[in-house]
């Protein structure tokens, strides 16, 4: 079946660096997404993967490997805007999109 | 440039109701999506459009319907509420056909609640 795995919640510090997590099961691979979504607001584009490697964008970066079925992000320099959830979404060869239950960052002081 | 605009954002039914949401995408895009988000679950994919065409569907009962029109809005309807459809549905649009063929631009939701 298809499946995606994320911790629920994550804990960090202000000024800290965070890594999330994201394995994945799915029937063809075309690429990853990690979003961004502050609460009841809407999710936003954070990165995208489909080769295997780090792509680093600002304080955001984002790694995959297919062979081992694992994506994750990491935060530096963490902010306490950088509170919200990650959704990584995986994009399956018929370009369906399969979406995890996100992570829940909290940041504190 | 504007983005993707959902109404209402908010709404109250009570159960055997039905309900209809709007999305507007931003202005060129031609492909909506529809998703329902639910706390403890990922989102979960409705259905896509693409030039009035419904390209791909999720695993939801018939009583979730859709449609897009030739401005590229699109409107999701719900037959028959029940408890279990309060969620936050979310409307994604995009330049490209294929439900990821690119980035998605979500709009903020509307978020339903049946008594």
């Amino acid at each position: 079946g298809q499946n995606i795995d994320q911790p629920t919640e994550m804990t960090a510090t202000e000024g800290a660096i965070v890594q999330i997590n994201c394995t994945y099961q799915t029937s063809g691979f075309n690429g990853l997404f990690w979003y961004q979504q502050h609460a009841g607001e809407a999710p936003t584009f954070l990165s995208y993967n489909v080769l295997d490697g780090l792509e680093e964008k600002g304080r955001f970066s984002s790694f995959l490997s297919r062979s081992k079925g694992y994506s994750y992000l990491l935060l530096k320099e963490l902010q306490m805007k950088d509170s919200a959830s990650y959704l990584c979404a995986v994009r399956r060869s018929n370009y369906q999109l399969i979406w995890g239950a996100g992570t829940k960052l909290i940041i504190k002081p | 440039k504007a983005g993707v605009t959902q109404t209402p954002r908010y709404l109250i039914k009570t159960r055997g109701q039905q309900v209809t949401l709007s999305c507007s995408p931003i202005s060129g895009h031609r492909s909506v999506s529809w998703y329902q988000q639910t706390p403890g679950q990922g989102l979960q994919f409705l259905f896509e459009y693409f030039s009035e065409t419904q390209r791909n569907k999720g695993n939801f009962p018939g009583r979730f319907s859709g449609r897009q029109f030739s401005n590229s809005r699109s409107e999701m309807n719900v037959s028959t509420l029940e408890l279990g459809d309060s969620a936050l549905y979310l409307c994604a649009s995009s330049l490209e056909p294929g439900q990821a063929a690119g980035e998605l631009f979500f709009g903020e939701g509307s978020r339903l609640t049946v008594l």
